[in-house]
């Protein structure tokens, strides 16, 4: 069975600070992808960021960035200078079949 | 830019009423999703369709049906809803079956089920 687990299910840090999130996985596949998806709230869930197992290179979109580790199977998210827009609920996800496998999710408050 | 619709934000039904969500999707998507999201247990999957009439069970289908008889709109059916089906169920659609392809959320529906 696959299965993705998220740990820390709420996080707090200081706006511009930097901030990791942390998501475990396991498949048996060798082709898959992850993301990174946020939930802000009362508002639709959007795409952070996705990494594609066979790509060494972590991926990066702006302030966001992935330290992807597959032997380990570790896929964390780390915000950079976080802003106050960035508080939501964080959800990693695994795909190797076109469905989304989710984490329990990441409560992120971003104080001022 | 997608845009993914839901018929309510929010719902309250009565044990043994059947209940109708409806999803809107404008992008011509070929994958529909939905999901039930719980505190704790993250997002599940109900049902999904990857063409019209075409549906696939998920993880957690017990109870649900669902429905889509043109592309842009999939239907999620509660025939006698329960008290433990209260939750937010999202919609979700992507453009084409693939193992790469961003899904694109509604704002979902909070039902509460008394």
């Amino acid at each position: 069975a696959q299965t993705v687990t998220q740990s820390q299910p709420e996080m707090s840090v200081q706006e511009a600070e930097t901030v990791t999130l942390s998501c475990t996985y396991d498949t048996s596949e060798n082709n898959y992808y992850l993301f990174w998806y946020k939930q802000p709230p009362s508002r639709q869930m959007i795409l952070v960021i996705r990494q594609e197992a066979y790509k060494q290179q972590n991926a990066t979109e702006n302030r966001f960035s992935v330290n992807f580790q597959k032997a380990a199977k570790s896929f964390s998210l780390k915000i950079s200078d976080s802003q106050l827009g960035d508080t939501a609920m964080y959800f990693c996800a695994l795909s190797n079949t076109g469905k989304l496998i989710f984490g329990q999710g990441t409560t992120l408050q971003v104080k001022p | 830019d997608v845009k993914v619709t839901q018929s309510s934000r929010y719902l309250v039904k009565r044990t043994g009423e059947k209940v109708f969500l409806e999803c809107v999707q404008d992008m011509d998507h070929e994958n529909m999703f939905w999901y039930r999201q719980d505190p704790g247990l993250g997002l599940r999957l109900i049902y999904f369709s990857y063409d019209v009439k075409m549906k696939e069970k998920g993880d957690i289908p017990e109870g649900y049906s669902v429905s889509r008889e043109k592309k842009e709109r999939f239907s999620l059916i509660l025939e006698s809803a329960s008290t433990n089906q209260t939750s937010m169920y999202l919609c979700a659609s992507s453009l084409v079956s693939g193992i790469a392809y961003e899904q694109y959320f509604g704002p979902g529906t909070r039902l509460t089920v008394t």
